[in-house]
């Protein structure tokens, strides 16, 4: 059974760079058929996507965080991490990676399914 | 702000049966798929409906998805204490070329 484990630090300062790192279990990240991705939920609001990534290194990234955003993939450790520069208090919130499936066209279009249990990223100084 | 919107809330008693609509456009519903998720009090979210209507393993069938153009529904019946939960419809926008998540809808079993 796949599942997947956010690890990183709880509270990042403001300005600084945010870095978690997702490790997937009972399975492979260099599957075919799916990308990696990050998803993150302020305290009391909705989901936001932040973007995914294929094994071999292509992403997808939201517009409204991608001149922040780094996604990278590190298959030898069966591992992908997120990296969000610049933060804010407005960062704050519980981030979550999940995968989700490839579909006909190639882009990470699918659903998300499994996802981690989540980890609660702060930013204060 | 969210390209697909979602009553903030729904409630209905036990046993009955509450429906939960999701608007978007022809970049995102219009033209893919619709996946809802479930979201139960302090958890992380998990798939209930993909590809509009179908049910993955495990998922009790009563619950349901639709959709029509650009807007879909979620459908669940027998209403059980359970089921309180936020819900959110997704699905990938064409024009922002990312995948996005409806505003959510929180359901409350009176």
């Amino acid at each position: 059974q796949l599942q997947l484990q956010e690890s990183g630090p709880g509270l990042v300062k403001p300005s600084e760079t945010l870095s978690l790192t997702c490790t997937v279990s009972g399975g492979s990240i260099s599957s075919s058929s799916y990308y990696w991705g990050w998803i993150r939920q302020p305290p009391g609001k909705g989901l936001e996507w932040i973007g995914s990534i294929y094994y071999s290194g292509s992403t997808y990234y939201n517009p409204s965080l991608k001149s922040r955003v780094t996604i990278s993939v590190d298959t030898s450790k069966n591992q992908f991490s997120l990296k969000l520069s610049s933060v804010t208090a407005a960062d704050t919130a519980v981030y979550y990676c999940a995968r989700p499936l490839m579909g006909a066209t190639k882009r990470p279009d699918g659903w998300f399914d499994p996802w981690g249990q989540g980890t609660l990223v702060t930013v204060s100084s | 702000q969210s390209v697909l919107t979602q009553p903030p809330s729904v409630s209905e008693a036990p046993r009955q049966r509450v429906t939960i609509s999701c608007s978007g456009s022809s970049s995102n519903i219009g033209n893919n798929a619709v996946n809802w998720y479930q979201q139960l009090p302090g958890k992380a979210p998990k798939l209930l409906i993909y590809y509009d209507d179908l049910l993955p393993s495990g998922v009790s069938d009563r619950f349901s998805g639709s959709k029509s153009g650009t807007s879909a529904s979620l459908a669940i019946s027998g209403l059980q204490s359970e089921d309180e939960a936020d819900y959110y419809c997704a699905a990938w926008d064409d024009s922002l070329n990312g995948y996005v998540f409806g505003t959510g809808t929180k359901v409350t079993v009176l």
